[in-house]
């Protein structure tokens, strides 16, 4: 069966320090990957999504980057955050894009 | 057109009684209506989804219903538990090209004793 694991589960950095979010998937091959945002009574929002290794699309333009240096692992980065990235952060996978999504658990990142 | 709206914001029910979320949509290439739940802490799950070639489905004590023409669809909880005190999300995405899931704003769902 597939399992996903994000890290780490809560994170306080302070302003301007670097980010960099780990989600890996396994027990499939060549998933498409997804970065989501959930803010309180804003629901889930698309930041980056992936269908193979070095293709990153972008949904929303900010502070923060994504990477995917292996099939199954994708990394959310920041050089400097801010205070407005703090939030509650998501990776999810699909074997395709109109496969149902699944998600990890989440990292809860405070910018102090 | 891309917005899927979703009430209410937060929903008290009863041990027993039955919960009802609403979601409404726009766009009319959406074929695809998931419900998620999300526990505190945790990533959301997909609980339950409708294509509308049906007007309803069932799985359990959840039941999505559908109707087209309103173009809306909502989720009931028959017999509503405090275990099932959780956000719920509503989503929707065309069949066809890239689209990727569009969803509501949650609800936050709690039962009480």
């Amino acid at each position: 069966s597939q399992t996903i694991h994000q890290w780490p589960a809560t994170l306080v950095q302070p302003v301007g320090s670097p980010l960099s979010l780990e989600c890996t998937v396994e027990g499939t091959s060549n998933p498409n990957l997804y970065w989501y945002r959930q803010a309180a009574g804003r629901g889930l929002q698309l930041l980056f999504y992936s269908v193979g290794i070095g293709q990153i699309s972008s949904e929303v333009p900010q502070n923060l980057s994504a990477s995917r240096p292996q099939d199954r692992q994708f990394i959310l980065s920041s050089k400097k955050l801010l205070l407005s990235d703090s939030g509650f952060y998501l990776c999810a996978w699909s074997r395709s894009v109109h496969s149902p999504l699944h998600f990890g658990n989440g990292t809860r990142l405070t910018v102090t | 057109q891309q917005q899927v709206k979703q009430s209410p914001q937060s929903l008290i029910v009863q041990k027993g009684g039955i919960s009802i979320i609403n979601c409404a949509y726009e766009n009319t290439a959406f074929d695809y209506f998931p419900w998620y739940q999300q526990f505190p802490g945790k990533g959301p799950a997909l609980l339950i989804a409708i294509r509308p070639d049906v007007s309803e489905k069932k799985e359990g004590r959840f039941t999505i219903s559908f109707n087209k023409s309103a173009k809306q669809f909502s989720l009931h909880i028959m017999d509503s538990q405090p275990g099932d005190s959780a956000t719920y999300f509503c989503a929707a995405r065309p069949n066809f090209g890239n689209e990727k899931l569009t969803f509501g704003t949650g609800t936050r769902l709690t039962i009480i004793p």
